[in-house]
């Protein structure tokens, strides 16, 4: 009953390099998003997919590139981090996209520090 | 601007007490509005999701209510357990375009002590 599975769960990574998040669900969901997490504010979504070969951008789209491979996994890429990205960064999924009354379900977060 | 106001930002209680916790809201339109659990290192859980229509809803020992007219929610939580320690996160999804965007509050973080 795995869910929303998210690796690597810690990463430490130096300005300028590079790296790719991975996210998988095994529910059938249509929609994936991709979000982040900083201390002292909300969850702010970064890039989301409604839908198998569809991607959009989020709130805080910037530094970040995505691609949903198939219809099970969504991964998000940092071409050169820079320490404002360090973060936990959450994946998620659901049946339908946000305003129908699907619940979201989280992944348990990649814990990402940059140096 | 949408926003989704919590409070208080911290409770404290002992084991086996009640306690409610308040979220405001500024979204419009309106679409949902859904309460989740964070534990400490997990991802958020969903406990609730309410529509416009809906006034209360359960799941165990929380209980969610809506007033929509006056753009307030609360959580309740019944008989605290120490499992019940985590943050408590509302969400409020718009209506607006094709998708919908979820705004979420920056959550009350709750201990419970034995």
């Amino acid at each position: 009953n795995a869910g929303v599975t998210q690796t690597p769960k810690f990463q430490v990574l130096k300005t300028g390099q590079s790296m790719t998040l991975q996210c998988a669900q095994d529910m059938n969901h249509n929609s994936m998003y991709w979000y982040r997490q900083d201390p002292g504010m909300g969850l702010r979504l970064i890039y989301y997919s409604a839908s198998e070969g569809t991607t959009d951008k989020g709130e805080v789209p910037n530094g970040y590139n995505v691609s949903r491979l198939n219809k099970r996994e969504f991964s998000l890429r940092l071409e050169s981090a820079a320490p404002s990205q360090t973060s936990v960064y959450f994946c998620a999924s659901s049946a339908t996209v946000s305003n129908s009354n699907q619940p979201q379900h989280f992944g348990d977060g990649t814990r990402l520090s940059i140096l | 601007k949408n926003q989704v106001e919590q409070s208080p930002q911290s409770l404290i209680i002992l084991e086996g007490k009640n306690c409610t916790l308040q979220c405001n809201y500024t979204v419009s339109p309106f679409s949902n509005l859904r309460w989740y659990k964070q534990d400490t290192g997990r991802g958020p859980v969903s406990l609730t999701i309410m529509t416009f229509s809906e006034n209360t809803k359960s799941n165990g020992r929380y209980t969610a209510t809506l007033d929509a007219d006056t753009k307030q929610s609360s959580l309740h939580i019944t008989a605290s357990q120490l499992s019940d320690s985590a943050s408590y996160i509302c969400v409020v999804s718009d209506d607006g375009g094709s998708q919908g965007n979820l705004i979420f509050g920056k959550g009350t973080k709750l201990s419970v002590k034995p």
